[in-house]
């Protein structure tokens, strides 16, 4: 099975402008989550979305969205960039099964590095 | 809330020494807790994890990690190191029921001399 992929892998964007991030979950996997990564704040949960619905959220403004397909892939948009949302974003998958009581490993992407400048 | 403290930003060992990497947790219900490991230019790539299961956990790589209760602690150890093992380290905890929400500490990166 091919793992998570993400694209692009790289981004360079400019302060005010926005960015939509996709992410495509290993076949069969309904949960998709996104994390960012800095250095400063290390890893911080942005969303998480199961059967195409937010189940999740982190404590992010509303700049940062995100949606998932019925296909389940997923895409993260970040509107008005600001210098500060330059991170690697990870995207992970997870095959749950049903209502989450249940810890099903998660599956990470190698992550898309945004630049702002 | 739920949290993870990773002890020590750097850590050092002589190759075919002990790995020892530190974590303490803080949580209010039964938590999940993991590790992940992170090499450069990569996503996380899962150790090990405990789910309330045994709390003595194999992962792979050789690694393994200890559940206590008492101590509030997963720390993370591998007998002998090994070169191929310097990487970044992450201790994280989730919510039982609480779907796929990691807290993840703020790592280790671990360093393997000859």
């Amino acid at each position: 099975k091919a793992g998570v992929t993400q694209t692009p892998r790289y981004l360079i964007k400019t302060r005010g402008q926005q960015v939509t991030l996709s992410c495509s979950p290993i076949s069969g996997h309904r949960s998709v989550s996104w994390y960012q990564q800095t250095p400063g704040q290390g890893l911080q949960f942005l969303f998480e979305y199961f059967s195409e619905t937010q189940r999740n959220k982190g404590n992010f403004p509303g700049r940062f969205s995100g949606r998932q397909f019925s296909n389940s892939r997923s895409e993260m948009n970040v509107s008005t960039l600001e210098l500060g949302d330059s991170a690697l974003y990870l995207c992970a998958s997870s095959n749950e099964l049903a209502g989450g009581h249940t810890y099903n490993e998660q599956f990470f992407g190698p992550g898309t590095r945004l630049t702002v400048l | 809330a739920q949290s993870v403290t990773q002890l020590g930003s750097h850590v050092s060992v002589s190759e075919g020494a002990l790995v020892l990497l530190r974590c303490n947790y803080s949580s209010s219900v039964p938590p999940y807790l993991f590790w992940y490991v992170q090499y450069p230019n990569q996503g996380l790539q899962l150790l090990l994890k405990y789910t309330s299961a045994a709390t003595l956990v194999k992962g792979i790589n050789g690694f393994e990690a200890e559940f206590k209760k008492s101590e509030t602690s997963f720390h993370l150890t591998k007998p002998s190191a090994h070169m191929s093992d310097a990487a970044e380290y992450f201790c994280a905890v989730s919510k039982a029921g609480g779907g796929n929400k990691l807290t993840f500490g703020t790592g280790t990166q671990l360093k393997v001399e000859l």
